[in-house]
């Protein structure tokens, strides 16, 4: 089945305690982005790759890392979180062109 | 001012209406995609646009470029389609995206 997957779903952890949210296509899809929604704010990019060991940063891009070293993979990274990240994350993949997306059910972060 | 904005926030429906949801936008884009988003929380692609007109089952996107506009039209509503509908645009020259507030949409059975 064609999917992304994101793990894990829900996920509390303390402030600056490093945690990595992994996100995986099986569509060999060039295109990989992080999203965050949040309340009041929509949904906004965070970062976003065209291809493998290619990243961009998106609208909201601080505190977080990515990396793209396969074109499966594309984790999302943050090294120190604080209680701001606290949100609900969307992966997504696509093919390059004016294709639709396929989004990842979705991870629900909290930091404490 | 947001760059994509939405009309209306929310909207009522009765099952069997059509409905239109409507987005502007102020920036210069190369492609405009239509979200759903289920109450669970998930979110699908209804369609990407860079120019004219897509139609999928009951489903219909429109884009104007000239006038920076999009619609989304569902004909013969259903209680499923209660859903948020989210407008996203792809910008020019680079591939940032921007997102609408959302619609909630409720159709009523």
């Amino acid at each position: 089945e064609a999917q992304v997957t994101q793990n894990p779903r829900y996920l509390i952890t303390v402030t600056g305690k490093k945690l990595t949210v992994t996100c995986s296509q099986n569509m060999n899809h060039e295109y990989m982005s992080w999203y965050r929604q949040d309340p009041g704010l929509g949904l906004r990019q965070i970062y976003y790759s065209m291809n493998v060991e290619v990243t961009d940063k998106g609208d909201v891009p601080e505190g977080y890392k990515v990396s793209r070293k396969e074109k499966r993979n594309f984790p999302l990274i943050l090294e120190s979180p604080s209680p701001n990240q606290t949100s609900l994350y969307f992966c997504a993949s696509g093919p390059l062109g004016t294709y639709g997306y396929t989004f990842g059910s979705g991870t629900r972060l909290t930091v404490v | 001012k947001n760059e994509v904005e939405q009309s209306p926030q929310n909207l009522t429906a009765q099952e069997g209406e059509f409905i239109t949801i409507n987005c502007s936008y102020s920036v210069g884009i190369s492609a405009l995609h239509w979200l759903q988003q289920h109450p669970g929380g998930g979110i699908v692609s209804l369609f990407m646009l860079s120019s004219g007109k897509k139609k999928h089952g009951r489903l219909i996107a429109t884009i104007n470029i000239q006038e920076k506009h999009s619609s989304l039209h569902i004909t013969a509503s259903h209680p499923r389609d209660s859903a948020v509908y989210i407008c996203a645009v792809r910008l020019g020259g680079n591939n940032d995206m921007r997102f609408g507030a959302g619609t909630r949409l409720t159709v009523k059975p």
